[in-house]
């Protein structure tokens, strides 16, 4: 079946750097979905992008939809403490009601 | 703004015994959903309700059996637990919309322990 392949597995950063992770698929999607999942909580969506090279913004987080459709980035600058926990990507096909998720991204932040 | 219940947030439970996590969804989603989360492993879909008494398999639906009597109601119900049914359970709920499934929400999660 379709698998994600996020990277990387854990990140341990200082207050105030910028910070990147991808997830790329063997197979393509039509929609790519971040989530963040804060310690003892469930996944929170924080960007959802529907088309091919979509680049978009919220507050300091930038995610983009790869033009193969096989991957996504999602950044995060100026990191606060707060920014800590994991981070999934998510990949979701039309008309499907499957979604597959990534391992997820650990994140550390030291202030 | 949607708010997903889990009935427990941790849960201790015996080898053999049969264990019941309730979810409910308060904002009359079609879809729900459970997924376990294990380290490495990401979230990966038990099962899958689309409508009131209407489900399907997820990916790893073994040892686990569902029941949607009620629109805002989805429980998950492991018939006989079993050690490696110790995880974190996730329910989610979505609109259902024409291209298939909307934006999930997720509850907090069930930490389940079996000894």
């Amino acid at each position: 079946g379709q698998q994600l392949n996020q990277s990387p597995q854990s990140m341990f950063i200082q207050e105030g750097e910028d910070v990147s992770m991808n997830c790329t698929s063997s197979s393509i999607f039509n929609t790519w979905l971040w989530y963040k999942q804060d310690p003892g909580e469930g996944p929170v969506l924080l960007i959802a992008l529907y088309k091919a090279g979509e680049l978009t913004s919220n507050g300091r987080l930038t995610a983009q939809f790869g033009i193969t459709r096989k991957d996504s980035f999602l950044n995060i600058s100026a990191s606060i403490p707060s920014d800590v926990g994991i981070y999934f990507c998510a990949g979701r096909n039309t008309g499907g009601f499957k979604t597959i998720f990534g391992a997820g991204t650990r994140l550390f932040v030291k202030a | 703004d949607v708010k997903v219940t889990q009935s427990s947030r941790y849960l201790v439970k015996r080898t053999g015994e049969k264990v019941f996590l309730e979810c409910v969804q308060d904002m009359d989603h079609e879809n729900m959903f459970w997924y376990r989360q294990d380290p490495g492993l990401g979230l990966r879909l038990i099962y899958f309700s689309y409508d009131v008494k209407m489900k399907e398999k997820g990916d790893i639906p073994e040892g686990y059996s569902v029941s949607r009597e009620k629109k805002e109601r989805f429980s998950l119900i492991l018939e006989s637990a079993s050690t490696n049914q110790t995880s974190m359970y996730l329910c989610a709920s979505s609109l259902r919309w024409t291209g298939g499934v909307g934006t999930q929400y997720f509850g907090p999660g069930t930490r389940l322990l079996v000894l």
